[in-house]
């Protein structure tokens, strides 16, 4: 099945510095969701963008979804160190009632 | 509380001894998944139920079963448990009868000797 993929794999930054995690995925799609998990926890909804947006922002989070590269960025802006976590991006295909798809993550290390 | 629990929430047992991880949601969903999530191959679904008494496999079904007999409880079974699947799962609900914004059970860490 298809599968988005965040790169990079794993990101080291400053607390106060952005975050910028990327998605790509293989086939059409409805919709693309990022979604956290904090180390062995349930993972958490951050925000969904349509396949006919672009752009979204929620607080210092701006997601951007380009359909014609199959790609999506999740910024995180003036992290903080309770930032840590893992980020997944998932992809809910156009085809019919496919399940949502989820990547392998960004491990996201804010260091105070 | 709008939540999705899952019991338990940890469990080691042996290899052939039958098992059922529960889950259940107080938000009215229809849609039900079950995930497994392992060291680098992120999460990958079990099974998921699009309403009561439907049910379709996900990605990786095989050692699995499932049964959404009402609304809000999605029973993961495990007839006969193996040691690859010792894993960390996860159950998840949703609004739609499609993938829209899920809702994250805080998961079970399952280990099978």
């Amino acid at each position: 099945s298809q599968q988005g993929e965040e790169d990079p794999q794993a990101l080291s930054i400053q607390e106060g510095e952005n975050a910028t995690m990327n998605c790509s995925y293989k086939t059409s799609i409805n919709n693309l969701q990022w979604y956290r998990q904090n180390s062995g926890r349930g993972l958490v909804h951050l925000i969904l963008i349509r396949s006919n947006e672009r752009e979204k922002h929620s607080g210092r989070l701006r997601v951007t979804l380009d359909t014609s590269k199959k790609s999506s960025s999740l910024l995180i802006t003036a992290s903080r160190a309770a930032d840590t976590a893992s980020y997944f991006c998932a992809t809910d295909p156009l085809s019919g009632n496919t399940p949502l798809v989820f990547g392998k993550g960004t491990r996201l290390s804010v260091i105070a | 509380e709008a939540q999705v629990t899952q019991n338990p929430r940890y469990l080691i047992t042996v290899t052939g001894k039958k098992l059922t991880v529960t889950c259940s949601q107080n938000m009215n969903h229809e849609y039900m998944s079950w995930y497994r999530q392992d060291p680098g191959l992120g999460l990958r679904q079990i099974y998921y139920s699009m309403n009561v008494e439907v049910t379709d496999k996900g990605d990786v079904p095989e050692g699995y079963k499932v049964s959404r007999k009402e609304k809000r409880n999605f029973p993961l079974i495990l007839e006969s448990p193996s040691p690859n699947q010792t894993s960390l799962y996860f159950c998840a609900s949703s609004v739609q009868g499609n993938p829209d914004t899920q809702y994250f059970g805080p998961g079970t860490r399952l280990t099978v000797l």
